[in-house]
C-alpha cells in the first residue's frame, strides 16, 4: 500500500524566511497531493493541493512543487508569519473510488519573531 | 456550501464505559465519510471510511466499530472504551473528489 514519509519533524525559522517541507510517496498511482495545516486544538484545514497533471502550484506565499518521477512533493512558504506556525502535514491519494488519503507524519514549523 | 459537524466537542468517560460519537454533513449527498484519531502531538491514523450507506471498511482492527445509518451521518462506537482510547477524534469528507474536509473534532479523555 502506499506509505508517505514527511522531513523534516521540526523546522524552526526567522520571521521572513522561507520555510521547505518534503514529503516521499511510494505508489506511482497516486495522483492527488493535499497539504493541511493543524493549528493546535484545531482540525488540519485544507491550503494548497496539486495534482499529477501539474507541476508547481502557487497560492500567495505558498506554492506546492511535485516531481513524479522522483515521486516527491514539496511546500515551500516564503516571508514567513508568526502566524504561519502549525503542524503541516502532506497526504497522498491514488484517486479511487474510496478516495483515502494517506498522510504524513507532520512537521512542527515554528516561526521566531 | 457544505458544512460538517461533530458532537460533543469535549468527552470524559471513564474506562469499560460506551461510546457514541456523531459525525452529520450538510449541503451534499452520498458524501465518502471517514472517521481518523490522532494522539497528543501525533499524526493522523485513518480507522473507517465509508463510500455509501451501510458501507463500512476499517482500516486499523481494535475495539472500535463505525456505522453509517443515514447518508450523511457516521457514528464511531465503542463497547468498552480502553485508557488508550484517549485522543482527538476527526470525520472528514470528500464529495466527488479526493478533497478532505474535516470537521472540527471531538476530544475524549478515557479515565
Amino acid at each position: 500500500g502506499e506509505n508517505v514519509e514527511q522531513h523534516p519533524s521540526t523546522l524552526s525559522v526567522q520571521e521572513g524566511d522561507s520555510a521547505v517541507i518534503k514529503c516521499t510517496y511510494s505508489d506511482s498511482a497516486s495522483n492527488y497531493f493535499p497539504w493541511y495545516k493543524q493549528e493546535l486544538g484545531k482540525r488540519p484545514q485544507l491550503i494548497i493541493d496539486i495534482r499529477s497533471n501539474v507541476g508547481e502550484k502557487k497560492d500567495q506565499r505558498i506554492a506546492v512543487t511535485l516531481n513524479k518521477t522522483a515521486k516527491h512533493f514539496s511546500l515551500h512558504i516564503t516571508e514567513t508569519q508568526p502566524e504561519d506556525s502549525a503542524v503541516y502535514f502532506c497526504a497522498a491519494s491514488n484517486g479511487d473510488s474510496s478516495y483515502k488519503l494517506i498522510f504524513g507524519s507532520g512537521t512542527r514549523l515554528l516561526v521566531r519573531p | 456550501s457544505q458544512t460538517i459537524h461533530q458532537w460533543p466537542a469535549t468527552l470524559v468517560q471513564p474506562v469499560g464505559s460506551p461510546l457514541s460519537l456523531e459525525c452529520t454533513v450538510e449541503g451534499t449527498s452520498n458524501p465518502n465519510l471517514y472517521w481518523y484519531r490522532q494522539a497528543a502531538g501525533r499524526g493522523l491514523q485513518l480507522l473507517f471510511y465509508s463510500v455509501g450507506i451501510g458501507q463500512i471498511s476499517s482500516e486499523v482492527p481494535q475495539n472500535l466499530s463505525a456505522s453509517r445509518p443515514q447518508d450523511r451521518q457516521f457514528i464511531l462506537s465503542s463497547k468498552k472504551l480502553l485508557l488508550s482510547d484517549s485522543s482527538f477524534y476527526l470525520c472528514a469528507f470528500s464529495w466527488g473528489t479526493d478533497t478532505q474536509y474535516f470537521g472540527p473534532g471531538t476530544r475524549l479523555t478515557v479515565l
